[in-house]
């Protein structure tokens, strides 16, 4: 099993739309949790960073993790087609992040 | 707003050359990471460096790989002797206190030939 597992989509939505990204993950021991952003091969651009059960919000974007599930969620409200990239999960329990695979997000105008 | 920059941003060498990219830090940060992106796959960890001393390393970072501050202001990654598999986009990251709410670089692209 993937200590950190994501759909790679794509994932293509209309501008406007709720988008819904998600991770699940197997290492009891991940404690902080992080969403990056990444355009064509550009370098990873963080987004989100949050260590707590429970939801954090910033803008547009809101992370969302349930320890007890294992899951990280991230939605972005009011899609728009500049939020087109691969978005990253990423777990650490120390300073080594473990990536997801990343999710390729199209939003269309 | 401070950021974490890297030269060169394409590298294109020989197999067996060696190989030195270079990442200058966010300038108040102290932890430093060297990941790698082959193309279509993850991003990897490759190694953590800490109080100028390696914190942690990976499975990859093998006896190939060294890193290195110099001065105050660079990092780098030194690959000895380069191989067609370490072809890649390595990218350089910083953290302050908080080690792990890391911020990347634009990634150096290397190409071995």
């Amino acid at each position: 099993q993937k200590e950190v597992e994501q759909d790679p989509g794509p994932l293509s939505v209309p501008e406007g739309a709720i988008v819904s990204l998600n991770c699940t993950y197997s290492n009891s021991a991940f404690q902080y949790f992080m969403w990056y952003r990444q355009y064509s091969r550009k370098g990873p651009e963080l987004l989100m960073y949050t260590y707590s059960s429970g939801n954090k919000e910033d803008g547009r974007f809101t992370a969302q993790v349930d320890k007890s599930s294992k899951y990280i969620s991230l939605f972005i409200r009011d899609s728009q087609p500049s939020d087109s990239a691969t978005y990253l999960c990423a777990m650490a329990s120390g300073s080594r992040l473990t990536f997801g695979e990343g999710t390729q997000l199209t939003v269309n105008p | 707003e401070p950021e974490v920059t890297q030269t060169p941003s394409h590298q294109v060498t020989q197999m067996g050359q060696e190989v030195i990219l270079r990442c200058v830090p966010i300038s108040n940060h102290l932890y430093f990471y060297w990941y790698r992106q082959i193309l279509g796959q993850k991003v990897e960890f490759l190694v953590s460096f800490y109080n100028n001393e390696i914190s942690e390393k990976s499975e990859i970072f093998d006896d190939q790989f060294s890193v290195e501050r110099p001065d105050g202001s660079n990092f780098t990654l030194k690959i000895r002797s380069t191989k067609l598999e370490d072809s890649a986009m390595y990218f350089c990251a910083s953290s302050g206190l908080r080690s792990n709410e890391q911020f990347f670089g634009p990634g150096t692209r290397l190409t071995v030939l």
